[in-house]
């Protein structure tokens, strides 16, 4: 059972134009999300997160949406840069408790075209 | 070095061989995660880790054992490697309980 779904295997968008990867989940008891972006041969990197408690979390070029009702999160990267092609996992905790482990999907492969 | 360091990079075993995959984290983070990737699949976790001495099962910790005797690390046993095995590995560690990670570079294993 898939807690947090990547519907898009790959996305393909025009440098400068806006790429927008979504996530959505399953467990209402995640209250925190994350983004990790990874380069081959390189282990995931932190991108961006937000909590629970916000909407929106603004970093630079990278938002990141969430929208509770719908168990739905959104990550849009304005302007997109060919540096930005990569593998973006999105990740889910539930930080109360003894439960301390990220749940990730299956990740989006970002493709950003000169 | 400050950081968290896998060896070995690249591994080529034998099936029904043991292997021991290492992790090492100079933080003195409390927690720490085996995860795989593979094609199809993302990050599945294996093993993870509270502290020194507490470990917990993740999504397939079938064929794999873990040990903790000291914060700093997690190495990861396969105890008799099969082919389904082969994948990349990554460990992680986090100094607050459900934060974020910080990864390794990962473990390529081959089992032929």
């Amino acid at each position: 059972d898939q807690q947090v779904k990547q519907n898009s295997p790959s996305l393909s968008v025009q440098e400068g134009r806006i790429s927008i990867l979504n996530c959505d989940y399953t467990n209402s008891m995640f209250d925190y999300f994350l983004w990790y972006k990874k380069y081959p041969a390189e282990g995931p990197t932190f991108l961006i997160s937000i909590s629970s408690i916000k909407d929106k979390n603004e970093d630079g070029r990278f938002t990141v949406f969430l929208n509770k009702s719908a168990k739905h999160l959104s990550l849009h990267i304005v302007p997109s840069q060919p540096g930005d092609s990569a593998v973006y996992f999105c990740a889910a905790s539930a930080r109360g408790g003894s439960n301390y482990k990220l749940t990730f999907g299956k990740g989006t492969l970002l493709t950003v075209n000169p | 070095d400050a950081g968290i360091t896998q060896s070995p990079r690249y591994k080529i075993t034998e099936t029904g061989r043991q292997v021991t995959l290492m992790c090492h984290q100079t933080w003195s983070h409390s927690y720490m995660f085996w995860y795989r990737q593979d094609l199809g699949h993302g990050l599945r976790l294996i093993y993870y880790s509270a502290a020194a001495d507490i470990t917990d099962k993740g999504e397939v910790p079938d064929g794999y054992v873990v040990s903790r005797s000291k914060t700093e690390n997690f190495p990861l046993t396969l105890e008799s490697a099969t082919r389904s095995q082969t994948s990349v590995y990554f460990c992680a560690s986090s100094e607050v309980q459900g934060y974020g990670y910080t990864f390794g570079s990962g473990t390529r294993l081959t089992v032929v």
